[in-house]
């Protein structure tokens, strides 16, 4: 019963690296969404998919993109990395009755 | 998110003592969602409010949504240490997009 898994738990780039942040959930949950938390920020939501193969920016999409090409994954892309992205990120899920959302351990990022 | 405002965004308080955690929204909430956060870790589910009037407790936390669907409150009674972490609102809205917003959070800190 693993829920939602992300990968990779820590992870130093490089400014103008490109990295791939890997999300999966194994409950079959129709919605994925992608969160970046900063000190006193809470929150805020890059971009959302309400199934395979539909996706939607959220609040702060700029500078990430994301596909979902299987109900299972739903990874966040980094073109260009920049020290403003140094950030926690957070991968989560919900079923279509939206009873709750199931969150990663989340994945701490450093640009340098 | 300016959609959703939580206050306030700190609180010490003793050991004991009762407090209250606010989370407004602008407009007419589908679903409002607490979360706890420790430091450095990922979020716990606490409970979800849709309906108005609603009211949901778990051990000594209680949280409210109000008739309108706009505002909720979380209370904790006789708090004690292992409360003290980071409360997140985050709310849902009306229409089948699996999107869902933060307010900034609530840092606790309970002093023994």
């Amino acid at each position: 019963n693993a829920g939602v898994t992300q990968t990779p738990k820590f992870q130093v780039l490089k400014t103008g690296q490109s990295m791939t942040l890997q999300c999966a959930q194994d409950m079959n949950h129709e919605y994925m969404s992608w969160y970046r938390q900063d000190p006193g920020m809470g929150l805020r939501l890059i971009h959302y998919s309400v199934g395979a193969g539909i996706t939607d920016q959220g609040e702060v999409p700029n500078g990430y993109n994301v596909s979902r090409s299987t109900t299972e994954d739903f990874p966040l892309r980094l073109l260009s990395a920049a020290p403003s992205q140094t950030s926690v990120y957070f991968c989560a899920s919900s079923s279509l009755n939206r009873a709750s959302y199931t969150f990663g351990s989340g994945t701490r990022l450093t640009v340098v | 998110s300016q959609e959703l405002e939580q206050s306030p965004q700190s609180l010490i308080v003793q050991e004991g003592k009762n407090l209250t955690i606010n989370c407004t929204s602008s407009k007419t909430l589908y679903g409002l969602y607490w979360y706890k956060q420790k430091y450095g870790e990922g979020l716990i589910f606490l409970m979800m409010l849709q309906k108005g009037g609603e009211e949901k407790s778990h051990e000594k936390i209680t949280a409210k949504l109000d008739e309108k669907k706009q505002q909720s409150s979380l209370h904790i009674t006789a708090s004690q240490p292992s409360h003290a972490g980071i409360y997140l609102c985050g709310a849902s809205y009306s229409g089948n997009t699996g999107k869902l917003i933060f307010g900034q959070g609530t840092t606790l800190q309970v002093k023994p």
